[in-house]
């Protein structure tokens, strides 16, 4: 069976700090994946999507990037934190039929970011 | 521009019916997805409808119409682990999720 794995769970960081989210996903291949952020009270929002190894398609300006250096990892990073980057991170995949049936989303356990 | 609409809270009583609605305006439509997530934990697959009418799921059934932009999720014989906040979601024509902020249940004894 599929799982996906996704750490740290909490972290704390400085204002200007660097940041690094890692992800990875068991019992598949070439899977989508996904960084999604949500603040308290708000939706998601998606972050970063990859289809594959170093294809990474941002939707949303900002100074945090995304890489996929092997096929079921997927990593959000950021040289210097801002106060508004604190929230619930959370990495998602779907199979490689997304134009087809469900395709659900499942997500890892989230990250929870606190920048002071 | 895309929009999900979902109220933002809702309170019922433990062993009751709950319905949560969702109403969407998007480009396309390629199915509608609920999740329910609990406080501080990730969000959870509930169902998925792509065709009108409803899906049952034990407790849990979800209700689509597509010509009015419109889903519904019901929750029966309400239980306190049920108190969690439920997401309705729209895979768009470009097979993008757009999100809804969500609907907070409350349950209470």
């Amino acid at each position: 069976s599929q799982t996906i794995h996704q750490w740290p769970a909490t972290l704390v960081q400085p204002v200007g700090s660097p940041l690094s989210l890692e992800c990875t996903v068991e019992g598949t291949s070439n899977p989508n994946l996904y960084w999604y952020r949500q603040a308290a009270g708000r939706g998601l929002q998606l972050l970063f999507y990859s289809v594959g190894i170093g294809q990474i398609s941002s939707e949303v300006p900002q100074n945090l990037s995304a890489s996929r250096p092997q096929d079921r990892q997927f990593i959000l990073s950021s040289k210097k934190l801002l106060l508004s980057d604190s929230g619930f991170y959370l990495c998602a995949w779907t199979g490689t039929g997304s134009y087809s049936g469900a395709n659900v989303l499942t997500f890892g356990a989230g990250s929870r970011l606190t920048v002071l | 521009g895309q929009n999900i609409d979902q109220p933002t809270e809702m309170t019922a009583t433990e062993g009751a019916i709950v319905q949560i609605n969702c109403t969407y305006q998007t480009s396309g439509f390629n199915g509608l997805f609920w999740y329910q997530q609990h406080a501080g934990e990730a969000p959870t697959f509930l169902s998925y409808n792509v065709l009108d009418g409803l899906e049952e799921k034990g407790r849990f059934s979800s209700f689509l119409s597509r010509s009015k932009g419109y889903s519904y999720l019901l929750l029966k014989e309400l239980q306190m682990k049920d108190s969690a906040s439920y997401l309705c979601a729209v895979r768009d024509s470009n097979y993008q999720l757009i999100w809804g902020a969500g609907t907070k249940l409350i349950i209470k004894p």
